[in-house]
């Protein structure tokens, strides 16, 4: 089984539309990610969390939102879906190390588009 | 300037030839360089990691950091059709610092390996 997964997989909405992805992990990390994924620029960090009651904005948080239901659940929200936030999107996780760097662990991936 | 650069390719090789994939960065607080390979329709996963400078070989692959330069590198060995995929570079500050735990990517370079 996978240890971090992602729902949807794909995903097809309209313009305005509401939308959560959700991430799941069983690795027992109490580091979570939402990453975004476009055509030559890469990743990016929409938002993170350190702790259920730790939550940060990344470089492109602006139109998203996030909720820590559990340490090991991250979802993420569209409260109105436009067609620039069309991308692929990534959940990822990592164990807090202390003096150490944050090894990063990744979902599949959700394939949104927005119409 | 973007805090992490890499040439996007695409690099097209022939089998058993080898690879280099480079990344240049402008941070002086990344101690901790790491490499991920993502498959087309799979998130990235952990290919190598290395902390400050120096080398580090698994196998066919070897990681180069050179600090002083602030310039990465991953050799691939005896390429093969199976290492076809995104390589993305990835770095983060030490511990303590402001960015602890955020991982820094560049764009990604598509590689493909010809039978």
């Amino acid at each position: 089984d996978a240890d971090v997964t992602q729902t949807p997989r794909n995903r097809i909405t309209k313009t305005g539309k509401r939308i959560m992805l959700e991430c799941s992990q069983t690795k027992g990390h109490d580091r979570m990610y939402w990453y975004r994924q476009d055509p030559g620029l890469g990743l990016r960090l929409i938002y993170y969390s350190f702790d259920v009651k730790d939550i940060n904005k990344g470089e492109i948080s602006d139109g998203y939102s996030v909720s820590r239901q559990a340490q090991a659940k991250f979802s993420l929200s569209l409260e109105s879906a436009i067609p620039n936030q069309t991308a692929l999107y990534f959940c990822a996780t990592s164990a807090s190390v202390a003096g150490g760097s944050d090894t990063q662990y990744f979902g599949p991936g959700t394939r949104l588009t927005v119409l | 300037q973007k805090e992490v650069e890499q040439d996007p390719g695409p690099l097209s090789v022939p089998e058993g030839a080898i690879v280099s994939l480079n990344c240049t960065y402008s941070n002086s607080a990344f101690q901790y360089f790491m490499w991920y390979r993502q498959y087309s329709r799979k998130g990235p996963e952990l290919l190598m990691y290395t902390y400050s400078s120096g080398n580090k070989e698994d196998g066919r692959f070897t990681a180069q950091v050179d600090k002083s330069s602030k310039y990465i590198s991953l050799f691939i060995r005896d390429s093969q059709p199976s290492d076809s995929a995104t390589y993305l570079c990835a770095m983060s500050a030490n511990a303590g610092g402001t960015s602890y735990g955020k991982l820094t990517f560049g764009q990604g370079t598509i590689l493909t390996v010809h039978p």
